[in-house]
This record gives C-alpha cells, structure tokens and sequence, in this order.
C-alpha cells in the first residue's frame, strides 16, 4: 500500500525567508500528489497537485512543488515565506486507476515563522 | 462557490451517548469521506461512500457507522461514544472523475467525557 511521509513535524523560518517542505512517498508506480494546508480551526485547502507530465507544479500564493521519481519525492516550496504562511501543510498520494479517490495523507508538517 | 458544510461545529457529549455528526456538499459530488485528525497523527480515513447507499469502510471504521440517502448529506454516527472518539472530525467530497481532488469541510470538534 502506498504511504506518505513528512520527516518534518515542525519547520521555522523569519519571514521573507525561503521555505521548503519535505514529502517523501512509497509507492512503485507514479502517483498524483497533493499539498493540502491548514490554517488555524479550519478545514483542509488544496495548495496544488500533480498529475503525470510537468515535474514542476505551481500552486496558489506563490507556493510550487517538484515532483522526483528517482527520490520518491514531492517538495513544496516558497522563495519569500510571510506571517499568513503559518499553517500545517499535509501532503498526500492517490493512487491513479483504483478508482477508489482515496487520498493518504502524511502526518503534516507545522509552519511557523520566527517572531 | 463551492461549499462542504458542517454540524454542529463544537459538540461535547458523555461516555455511552449517541452522537450525530452532519455533513452537507452543494457540488453533487459523487463520492464523500469522514476523516478523524488527532495531534501527530495526521488524517485518517473512517468510511467512504461512493453515492447513496455505497459505502465502504476506511482504515479505521471500528466504533463508527455511516448513512448516506442524499447525494449531498452524508452523516457519521457514534453508537455508545468513547472518550478515545474525542477528536476533530472532517468530512470531505470529490466527484468521480479523474481529478482526485477533495474538498474539506471546517470540522466538527468532538469532546467525549
């Protein structure tokens, strides 16, 4: 079964500094991904996804995310990180052709900023 | 715009009580989840239904059971709560295609004492 992982429970960073989330998955074939992020009492909101093709993904509020195959990887990113930032990012995997939709998620990586 | 909604928002309840948790989607979206998020934990999956009346289990439907006869209400039900079903419980939907995107609700907040 394919699994997501963030080996980063918590990231901090000062703002106007680049950010970079790490994702790592398991799974043999090539999977679509998702960033999801969180803000405080609210629900999940897709940041961007990747289907087969660009490795490279842009997502909203200058978020953007490269997809490796060779690393089994999935790393979002953000050149100049600001206050609205703060958030758990979730990545996760589904598995194309199962039909099931089904999304697994990592354990989230919380984001903060130095004040 | 697109919109999951749900009920109630906060909700506390005692040990061995019934609990109803509602979730409503204006997007006739085919498929709908319920997830529970505890700290460090992540989200995991409780049931999925696929449309009315299909549903499946996820990787954690011990203690929980579903209903779905609307297309665009789906509800979570907790038969004699525990104090170890305290937790945020999200519902979510996405249409059957290929996108495999979902779309979250805010959240139900569920303290079990």
């Amino acid at each position: 079964a394919q699994s997501v992982t963030q080996p980063d429970a918590r990231v901090t960073v000062s703002e106007g500094a680049s950010l970079q989330l790490r994702c790592k998955y398991s799974y043999f074939g090539t999977p679509y991904l998702f960033w999801y992020v969180q803000y405080p009492r609210q629900g999940l909101q897709l940041l961007l996804k990747y289907y087969p093709g660009d490795p490279v993904v842009q997502g909203v509020n200058g978020f953007e995310a490269e997809f490796s195959k060779s690393n089994s990887s999935f790393h979002l990113r953000k050149a100049s990180v600001h206050w609205s930032d703060w958030a758990v990012y979730f990545c996760a995997v589904s598995i194309p052709g199962t039909g099931s939709n089904r999304l697994t998620f990592g354990k989230g990586t919380k984001f903060s900023l130095i004040p | 715009d697109m919109k999951v909604t749900q009920m109630p928002r906060y909700l506390i309840k005692r040990m061995g009580e019934n609990v109803l948790l509602e979730c409503g989607q204006d997007m006739s979206h085919e498929t709908m989840y319920w997830y529970r998020q505890d700290p460090g934990l992540g989200l995991q999956l409780i049931y999925i239904s696929y449309d009315v009346d299909s549903n499946s289990e996820g990787d954690i439907p011990k203690g929980y059971r579903v209903s779905r006869k609307k297309r665009e209400h789906f509800s979570l039900i907790l038969d004699s709560a525990k104090t170890n079903q305290t937790s945020v419980y999200f519902c979510a939907s996405s249409p059957r295609t290929v996108s495999y995107e979902q779309y979250f609700g805010p959240g139900t907040r569920l303290t079990v004492l």
